[in-house]
């Protein structure tokens, strides 16, 4: 199993539509969670972070963590074309050496 | 604030050349870490570095050596490049800790190895 999983995608919504990205990690003990946005050609960017359970909320993101059932999610609402990237999700933990390990990322599509 | 700054952008080596990819951060984070990004795969750590002084293999060390010279740089050496080498290189830098804060990540470096 690998450390951090995700849907490789593509996910194709169209434009206003809620996206929903999703993330399973392996380590019990991680404790630092991330959603970083990458651009074609560009490096990654961080949007959201996440340490405790329940949601966490800024402008049209919204993070979900569930560590007893070790899942993490993004909620993109009122999508736009922009927001057609990569999605990464990146985690630390005791397991992983408290690095951070990323997903391979989700392709999310926005169709106008 | 320049934040991460990697170079060179683009390099093409021949098979078994050598070369450093160089990086430096100036935001006084401790945590510097090296990741190549192939198609389909995601980030992978190829080496991390919690302090000056000290570097830790990742998933994927095998053909690398590092060097953190001091706080604000980290260097990647290939000895010998191999085609398998041919990836996008990113530095990363962040504050460590029982909770990781975010890290900060260079534009990139494109290699090829022919």
């Amino acid at each position: 199993q690998k450390e951090v999983e995700q849907n490789s995608g593509p996910l194709s919504v169209p434009e206003g539509a809620i996206a929903s990205l999703n993330c399973t990690y392996s380590d019990r003990g991680s404790q630092s969670f991330f959603w970083y946005r990458q651009y074609s050609g560009k490096s990654p960017e961080l949007i959201m972070s996440i340490y405790s359970n329940g949601d966490k909320e800024d402008g049209r993101f919204t993070a979900q963590l569930n560590k007893a059932s070790q899942y993490v999610s993004l909620l993109i609402r009122d999508s736009q074309p922009s927001d057609s990237a990569t999605y990464l999700c990146a985690v630390d933990g005791e397991e992983y050496g408290n690095k951070l390990v990323f997903g391979a990322g989700t392709i999310l599509r926005v169709k106008s | 604030n320049a934040g991460v700054t990697q170079t060179p952008k683009f390099q093409v080596l021949k098979t078994g050349q050598s070369m450093t990819l160089q990086c430096a951060q100036d935001m006084n984070h401790n945590s510097m870490y090296w990741y190549r990004q192939d198609p389909g795969m995601g980030l992978r750590l190829i080496y991390y570095s919690a302090s000056e002084g000290t570097t830790d293999k990742g998933e994927v060390p095998n053909g690398y050596n590092v060097s953190r010279l001091n706080k604000r740089e980290f260097s990647l050496r290939l000895e010998s490049a191999a085609p398998s080498q041919t990836s996008v290189y990113f530095c990363a830098s962040s504050f460590p800790g029982p909770r990781n804060t975010e890290a900060f990540f260079g534009q990139g470096t494109r290699l090829t190895v022919v």
